[in-house]
């Protein structure tokens, strides 16, 4: 059974960049996509972008140009950095993946982490 | 960008009896390789969302056959034949078919 465990701050001031993990366990991260996407009570489910493990992104545009994706594979591991936060990016952050061009959904999905933007 | 439209907002149902879900897309989400680019999402309460349906009409691996999605171009159905307790929730469609990828903004399924 594949797991995903996002981690890292939940609280984040505003102007400075989220930085979150995702951990994967129980198979190798190679030869998927991975995505994050995010949830508040405002906009519902937002999906922020997604990553290939051999390069390539797909990103929303309402986002793109905060938005920094990367996998380590030596760690089987995925990143998503978002910068410039408002209060706006406060929502529960969920990792989740793909298998690509072979599209089955988004099949597996992490157990998300709150993340708020404050002061 | 596409937008995923589904009603009803809330559902109460009955235990036994079925119920259906419809999600409507602002453009056709049909690919040319066949496949209708839409899945269905069910998020039960504090728990992350779990895939039921892909490509319109594909069971994920697990998922009660009692679970079934149908439609093509911009309408979509997710029919539940004999709806259960552990049914609850709120259920989600999503089109992965162009960027950027996006929801619906729920049904929430609830016992009568």
């Amino acid at each position: 059974q594949v797991q995903l465990q996002e981690s890292g701050p939940r609280l984040v001031k505003p102007s400075e960049t989220l930085s979150l993990i995702c951990s994967v366990s129980s198979d190798s991260i190679s030869r998927y996509y991975w995505n994050w996407i995010r949830q508040s009570a405002e906009k519902g489910l937002e999906w922020i972008g997604r990553r290939y493990t051999y390069g390539g992104n797909n990103y929303n545009p309402s986002l793109e140009s905060r938005v920094t994706m990367s996998v380590d594979t030596s760690k089987n591991q995925f990143s998503l950095k978002l910068t410039s936060v408002t209060a706006a990016d406060t929502a529960v952050y969920y990792c989740a993946r793909d298998r690509g061009g072979q599209y089955e959904g988004l099949d597996y999905w992490g157990q998300g982490i709150l993340v708020t933007v404050s002061s | 960008d596409i937008v995923m439209t589904q009603s009803p907002v809330s559902l109460p149902v009955t235990p036994g009896e079925p119920a259906s879900i419809s999600c409507r897309s602002s453009q056709s989400l049909l690919h040319n390789n066949g496949y209708n680019y839409v899945d269905w999402y069910l998020q039960k309460p504090g728990q992350s969302p779990q895939l039921l349906i892909y490509l319109g009409s594909y069971r994920a691996s697990g998922v009660s056959d009692r679970f079934s999605g149908s439609g093509s171009g911009t309408d979509f159905t997710l029919e539940i034949s004999r709806v259960e307790a552990e049914d609850v929730g709120v259920y989600y469609c999503m089109q992965p078919l162009q960027v950027p990828w996006a929801f619906g903004q729920g049904t929430k399924v609830e016992i009568k």
